[in-house]
């Protein structure tokens, strides 16, 4: 499985905009980047996902490299409710059937008002 | 369009009694992931079902656990004979069938075990 590496923890302020990073070298070519994140005694909740291009939607931003073994999920303007652990996840397609997720320790990120 | 719901949302058993956790996934959704997340831990994959199969249990521990996803009904995660070390929240996802990538997840079962 292949594996991200995430800082533990990161700081923002209220209306400020967070990138956090996600380092994935060994990721393999049909390997799909998800982003999750959880806030404090709930399910984990998608966020976005991509395969090799940038993406938006309306809760974030998702930056590619260009040799993807690294990306940057962007909030735009950070609010109290995005404080949480936010999980980057390597998965291949769920076409083949081997698509558990595998989360790590994730970021912890902290919004001060 | 209701989400992935799950319950009981709280379960308390004493050791040795049996616990089923349920889970009922998005409407249209085939695919049934669980996972179970310890105090102070991350989430873990469990089983994989599409209905009335397992695709990967390769997160089961081997004794006391079954997992389920009938033709009609929800998906059933079965705990025999609870020990303290199972006291854990179990989180379940559902995925569409036909090339979609994104599990939904529920807002879990947390099993205490006195």
């Amino acid at each position: 499985d292949a594996k991200t590496t995430q800082p533990n923890s990161m700081e923002s302020n209220e209306e400020e905009p967070v990138h956090l990073p996600c380092n994935h070298s060994t990721i393999s070519g049909t390997d799909y980047i998800h982003w999750y994140r959880q806030l404090p005694s709930q399910g984990p909740e998608y966020v976005i996902h991509g395969l090799t291009s940038n993406v938006n939607n309306r809760m974030a931003s998702l930056a590619i490299a260009e040799d993807r073994k690294s990306s940057t999920l962007i909030l735009h303007r950070a609010t109290l409710r995005d404080a949480a652990v936010y999980y980057c996840i390597l998965s291949p397609p769920a076409s083949g059937g081997y698509n558990k997720l595998i989360f790590g320790a994730g970021t912890r990120l902290a919004v001060h008002p | 369009n209701a989400g992935v719901m799950q319950n009981p949302r709280h379960l308390v058993r004493r050791r040795g009694q049996e616990a089923r956790l349920r889970c009922s996934p998005m409407k249209g959704h085939s695919h049934v992931y669980w996972y179970r997340q310890l105090p102070e831990e991350g989430l873990k994959f469990m089983v994989y079902l599409q209905k009335e199969n397992i695709i990967d249990e390769s997160g089961m521990p081997k004794e006391r656990f079954s997992a389920e996803f009938p033709k009609e009904g929800p998906s059933i995660l079965r705990i025999q004979q609870v020990v303290r070390g199972d006291s854990a929240a179990y989180f379940c996802a559902s995925l569409e069938a036909g090339g979609k990538e994104t599990q939904y997840f529920g807002p879990g079962t947390r099993l205490l075990v006195l």
